[in-house]
């Protein structure tokens, strides 16, 4: 089910300049989820951050969570043109096991 | 709006049967289409790609006799866990991408909760 949203929905940079994307989400969560999906295939797992925790990293990948906010961001810095390819947000709600996913922002990063 | 539907939401079965999920496009045609199971507390782990007229493409890992999938038409894949046992319970959803955005964006199902005793 789509029950998050990311934007913005497409962003458009230079190679070495950072993005940022948003998620914004609506009920209380156990978790939320970063992935990333290439052209033509499937998700892949970026971070997992959970809902005790406020920022998590890994390698150029930075995750902020806001919970009294209902928002999360997720940070690449200094961008590759390998990193074009959408980004979606997925929250595990509080009681549930489900995932809920965002729509995606559309990542292109230019040589 | 389009969406993609999931069919059974959640089922229980005993260890040794066959289960069959259904994974619809409503209101436009998948050609592609991605299974993925999710165990409680984890992300989701890619599974296979669905390719519909043609064999579906496995993850590493992925046993291809044990998690059959059939894209028999350009709105429906199906996945039928074979020979399911208790390792088997799972979260599994599948998702497939908008083909009117240009863009890499998907719909994903809202997932069957199979439970096997």
């Amino acid at each position: 089910s789509q029950q998050g949203e990311e934007d913005p929905q497409a962003l458009s940079i230079q190679e070495g300049e950072n993005a940022t994307m948003n998620c914004s989400y609506k009920t209380s969560i156990n978790n939320l989820q970063w992935y990333r999906q290439n052209s033509g295939r499937g998700l892949v797992h970026l971070i997992l951050i959970r809902s005790n925790e406020r920022e998590k990293h890994s390698g150029r990948l930075r995750v902020t969570l806001d919970t009294s906010k209902k928002s999360s961001s997720l940070l690449i810095t200094a961008s590759r043109a390998a990193d074009t390819a959408s980004y979606f947000c997925a929250t595990e709600q509080t009681g549930a096991n489900n995932l809920f996913f965002g729509t995606g922002t559309r990542l292109t990063v230019i040589p | 709006g389009a969406v993609v539907s999931q069919h059974p939401s959640w089922v229980i079965c005993k260890s040794g049967t066959s289960v069959k999920i259904e994974c619809r496009s409503l209101d436009f045609q998948a050609t592609t289409m991605f299974w993925y199971r999710q165990f409680p507390k984890q992300s989701l782990m890619l599974m296979a790609t669905s390719n519909e007229g043609s064999k579906a493409t496995y993850e590493q890992g992925v046993e291809k006799d044990k998690f059959l999938i059939n894209h028999a038409s350009l709105t429906l894949s199906t996945l039928t866990v074979t020979s399911a046992h208790p390792e088997d319970s799972s979260f599994y959803i599948c998702s497939a991408p908008i083909p009117w955005t240009g863009a890499d964006t998907q719909y994903f199902g809202p997932g069957t909760r199979l439970t096997v005793l």
